[in-house]
Order: structure tokens, then sequence, then C-alpha cells
């Protein structure tokens, strides 16, 4: 049973670029969860999906930012028009169901020049 | 407002020396969780300790919580190289209890 499984592992984009980060969670799990950190920092929450719905933003950059989860293929993280303050690292983790383990990807690490 | 922050920052300590690493919290909590994360790595998870229960052990691991005083102590016995990580403590709360409110993390080095 693979673990959740995230691309690109490194990421370099030039300022006003896009840049999509993809998660596959692990089988049979149908809770995503993103979590940025910065360097020398924790995690922060960004967004909460099951299959096709986000079930809590709050974490989320109001613009440029948007998440989805659908019915096939991984969860997709795009950043629109990327920012020097994006460079970071991106966390995807995965769950079977609320209150359970989360199962956390290797990351995405996002390099903005 | 920061939910978890551990405490040290940074530890160092000889290898065998047991290492304890503590982390308090502001809200009423579903559950914590710690995990640990190798420099430039993900987070593994290592243990889960419910806001009913107040110790919980897993091999060389050791968690305690005391909601009274919202916090919670990770300690590692006997401590090898391997263990140097970071370690970060995670709360569940119970409104939005979907999404995890992590720490800062605590440094910890093991000397050999």
């Amino acid at each position: 049973n693979a673990g959740v499984m995230q691309n690109p592992r490194h990421l370099v984009r030039r300022r006003g670029q896009e840049a999509r980060l993809r998660c596959s969670p692990m089988k049979g799990h149908s809770h995503v969860y993103w979590y940025r950190q910065l360097p020398e920092e924790g995690l922060k929450f960004m967004v909460y999906l099951q299959k096709e719905n986000i079930i809590d933003e709050s974490g989320m950059p109001k613009e440029r930012f948007s998440a989805e989860f659908p019915k096939e293929g991984p969860s997709i993280l795009r950043i629109q028009q990327v920012v020097r303050g994006d460079s970071a690292a991106y966390f995807c983790a995965s769950s079977p169901s609320e209150l359970s383990i989360q199962y956390f990807g290797a990351g995405t690490r996002l390099s903005v020049l | 407002s920061q939910q978890g922050e551990e405490d040290p920052q940074a530890l160092s300590i000889q290898e065998g020396e047991n290492a304890t690493m503590n982390c308090s919290y502001k809200t009423s909590i579903n559950n914590l969780q710690w995990y640990r994360q190798n420099s430039g790595r993900g987070l593994v998870h290592l243990i889960l300790i419910r806001s009913n229960e107040r110790e919980k052990h897993s091999g060389r691991l050791r968690v305690t919580l005391d909601t009274s005083k919202k916090s919670s102590s990770l300690l590692i016995t006997a401590s090898r190289a391997a263990d140097t990580a970071s370690y970060f403590c995670a709360t569940a709360i119970i409104q939005g209890a979907q999404k995890l409110v992590f720490g800062q993390g605590t440094r910890l080095t093991i000397n050999p």
C-alpha cells in the first residue's frame, strides 16, 4: 500500500507563473489536507477536501490559491501568479475518516525566483 | 494565534540519554498528536493521544497529556543518533477537528 504521493518533489517557478502541486492520497483515503511550511516553522493548515468537495478552506489565501479533489485523479493545489513569498514546502496528508491519523506525503518544495 | 508551542525550541543531548519535549496549546482539543520530521523530509506520525487519555506509550516513546494545564510532553528514552529530527505536536481542536494545528517544533540533536 503506497503512501501519500506528492509530485513534483521540487518545483521552480518565476514570479507571475503558475504552480500546480499534485497529491495522490493513500488507497482507501477520501480525506485530503494541504499544509504549508515556511523555513524553520511548523506546518500551517490550508485546506481540507473530500472527494469533489471543499470542506474547510479557512487557511487558504483569498486570492491566487485554489484546490480541488476530483472524483478521479489526484488532488491539485494551484497557485496562480506566484510571488517570492509563496516559496515554501507544501505538504499533503490523507486520512480514511475524520479524526483519524493523517498520513503525510514527502512534500513539494516550491521555489519562486 | 498559535495553538501549539513546543519547548524547548532546540535540544541537544548525548546518545543514550532521555529527551523530553513539551507542548502547550490554547483551546479545547479532541486529540493531540506528535510527529517527527527529518531534515527536508515529510512528517512521520508517532503517537496520538485523545483528550480523555492521560498517558500513552509506544516503544521508547511516552506521551502525557494534561488537559487542565493544556499541555503535553513527549519523552524519548535511551535516545539514538537516528532520533535526530524535528518533533512537532499537533492538536485537533473540537470545532474543525479535521485540521491539525501545529507548533513550531523542537529540533532534537543526538550526539554520538
